[in-house]
């Protein structure tokens, strides 16, 4: 099976500080993604990359950046975290858009 | 536009009933069609999905989904619920053509009492 890592489960950063989100897959997807989930709004995509190098942005990809440097790595870098930053981040990969997505556990972070 | 509606935010069925959660979808062309379960603090896992043929496709879980083009509905049928079906369920669609994008449903929350 398919895994999808993210390195931490749970974060807590200081408003301003610039944040990482690491995710890495294991059985050479193409296709990687962001989202963020939060009560009410479902889930929203933040970026996404269907290549090494190449990025796309997603519906809400404001104050966010992201880095393919592997073909399985895939990071969401925060620029200077913001309490409206503080969700459920989660990332995906998949073969292509027939396959379904696979989703790491998700990191929840909070910005104080 | 395209959309994805679940029309019911909670349902709470009883051990051993049965479950139907409805999902309407609205997309300009055949799209891919999936559900996916959150339990708590998780992330989402694949349930089931359906690209075209038999309308009604089987999933993990004993879940099963029938497509209804004539509705715009997949709607995700369990016959019967286990205490640990209790979570989240997302219905999802995506283009079968071209296109990354996958739009997600708010979610149905299950609860399950004895």
């Amino acid at each position: 099976d398919v895994k999808v890592t993210q390195s931490s489960r749970y974060l807590v950063k200081r408003t301003g500080e610039k944040v990482f989100l690491e995710c890495v897959q294991d059985m050479d997807h193409e296709n990687m993604f962001w989202y963020r989930q939060d009560p009410g709004l479902g889930l929203r995509l933040i970026y996404f990359s269907y290549d090494v190098k190449m990025k796309e942005k997603g519906d809400i990809p404001e104050g966010y950046s992201v880095s393919r440097e592997k073909k399985e790595r895939f990071s969401l870098i925060l620029e200077s975290a913001s309490t409206n930053q503080t969700s459920m981040y989660l990332c995906a990969s998949r073969r292509d858009a027939g396959y379904g997505y696979t989703f790491g556990s998700g990191t929840r972070l909070t910005v104080v | 536009a395209q959309s994805v509606t679940q029309p019911d935010i909670h349902i709470t069925v009883s051990e051993g009933a049965s479950l139907e959660l409805r999902c309407n979808y609205s997309y300009g062309a055949t799209p891919y069609l999936f559900w996916y379960v959150q339990s708590p603090g998780q992330g989402l896992q694949l349930l089931l999905k359906y690209f075209s043929g038999d309308t009604l496709v089987q999933g993990i879980k004993g879940f099963e989904a029938e497509f209804k083009r004539s509705q715009s509905s997949f709607n995700l049928r369990k016959p019967s619920v286990h205490w640990s079906d209790a979570a989240e369920y997302f219905c999802a669609v995506g283009a079968q053509t071209g296109g990354f994008k996958t739009i997600f449903g708010a979610g149905t929350r299950l609860f399950v009492k004895a």
